[in-house]
């Protein structure tokens, strides 16, 4: 079976300084990879989508980039943190972009608090 | 442009009272409609889903959903709710066709108090 995983669970980290998420996924191949941040009361806000290695798409500005190394593979980075990145980030896998039915799995979440 | 609308942002039942928790969309063409559920301390997982067929569909846990499409809705249902349902819920909508993404609605809180 599929499962996918998300580290690290929490990260407390100073305005300026870099950042790294990781997400992998197993028990599929060529998976569409997304991340989202989570905010209360804001629903889910899609940051970017990858449907191959090196294949990133961004849906919004930001301070925030990610990486697809490898198949099962997609880190979200940022060089220099700001105080508004502060939020819960979440990986998620499905089939065809955005998956092809609508359909995604969702890692546990990251909650990253920028002092 | 596409966009889901939630009309509930938190509410609060006792044990063994009804929920329905509305949802409604924007957009006129063929849909594929989920409804999302993030347990406290938990994934966010999918609780159901319609693509075609009856439009009421049966999820995990008891809940089911009606999709409306003259009301473009696609509200959730329990007829019993239980204190482990407390829960963030979302729905969502995609547009039929790869090169539609999936709009998210804002969440509805429903606490259970036992």
């Amino acid at each position: 079976s599929q499962t996918i995983h998300q580290w690290p669970a929490t990260l407390v980290q100073p305005v300026g300084s870099p950042l790294s998420l990781e997400c992998t996924v197993e028990g599929t191949s060529n998976p569409n990879l997304y991340w989202y941040r989570q905010a209360a009361g804001r629903g889910l806000q899609l940051l970017f989508y990858s449907v191959g290695i090196g294949q990133i798409s961004s849906e919004v500005p930001q301070n925030l980039s990610a990486s697809r190394p490898q198949d099962r593979q997609f880190i979200l980075s940022s060089k220099k943190l700001l105080l508004s990145d502060s939020g819960f980030y979440l990986c998620a896998w499905g089939q065809g972009e955005q998956g092809l039915t609508g359909e995604l799995f969702f890692g546990e979440g990251s909650r990253l608090t920028v002092l | 442009a596409q966009s889901v609308s939630q009309h509930n942002h938190h509410v609060i039942l006792s044990e063994a009272a009804s929920l329905e928790l509305g949802c409604n969309y924007s957009y006129g063409g063929t849909v594929n409609l989920f409804w999302y559920v993030q347990y406290p301390g938990q994934h966010l997982q999918l609780l159901l889903k319609y693509f075609s067929g009856d439009p009421l569909v049966k999820g995990i846990k008891g809940f089911e959903a009606e999709f409306i499409k003259s009301k473009f809705s696609f509200n959730l249902r329990k007829p019993s709710v239980q204190w482990s349902d407390t829960a963030e819920y979302f729905c969502a909508v995609k547009g039929a066709g790869n090169n539609r993404k999936l709009i998210w609605g804002l969440g509805t809180s429903l606490a259970v108090n036992p």
